[in-house]
């Protein structure tokens, strides 16, 4: 079945410490690739997406992923995390064999803690 | 803050009942989109709304329902609730519904079935 994998569901790291969180999706053909972050009481908001082009994206807040297609993956990396950057992290996909409308595929989520 | 709001916030129903959530979307936006997010899942699709029509759908039984208004505000109907059905309601809303719209979502309502 078609599918957004994310490898650790929980991730703890200290300030100032290098994050990586992987996603891989199943999908052949073209997709469309996002990450959202969902801060502690709030909504769900976008971080970054990738639609063509540069493989390499650039987010708010200092985050980046690579989209490499011959891995299917669309891993989010930043350098120096922060406290403020303790949240629930979800990389989704949306394949192009839903050209006519915008449905989203999620993973199940990481939860990072930046500890202090 | 995105814009698009939920009501209600909470709810609680037993099973077999039916319950109505409520979405307005951004300004300006013509497509809704409903997922449902059980405890320790990512988001999962339910179904698009396009002025007024329904555009597109998840694999959800057709207990699950919807509507969208012509100001573009939709509610998300669902029969004869299940147990696992307990989840939180996310609706997102977009500009319009090609897939390389953005998707805003709103706060959520946290549905719990007894």
């Amino acid at each position: 079945a078609q599918s957004v994998s994310q490898h650790n569901h929980h991730v703890i790291l200290s300030e100032a410490a290098s994050l990586e969180l992987g996603c891989n999706y199943s999908y052949g053909g073209t997709v469309n690739l996002f990450w959202y972050v969902q801060y502690p009481g709030q909504h769900l908001q976008l971080l970054l997406k990738y639609f063509s082009g540069d493989p390499l994206v650039k987010g708010i807040k200092g985050f980046e992923a690579e989209f490499i297609k011959s891995k299917f993956s669309f891993n989010l990396r930043k350098p120096s995390v922060q406290w403020s950057d303790t949240a629930e992290y979800f990389c989704a996909v949306n394949p192009s064999q839903y050209s006519g409308y915008s449905t989203l595929t999620f993973g199940k989520g990481t939860m990072l803690l930046v500890s202090p | 803050e995105t814009g698009v709001t939920q009501s209600p916030t909470h709810l609680i129903k037993t099973r077999g009942q039916q319950v109505t959530l409520r979405c307005s979307s951004q300004s300006g936006h013509n497509t809704v989109s409903w997922y449902q997010q059980a405890l320790g899942q990512g988001p999962q699709f339910i179904f698009q709304y396009y002025r007024e029509e329904e555009n597109g759908r998840g694999n959800f039984p057709p207990r699950f329902s919807g509507l969208q208004f012509p100001n573009y505000s939709s509610e998300l109907n669902v029969n004869a609730l299940e147990l696992d059905d307990s989840a939180l309601y996310l609706c997102a809303s977009s500009l319009n519904r090609g897939r390389n719209n953005e998707q805003f979502f709103g706060p959520g309502t946290r549905l719990t079935v007894l």
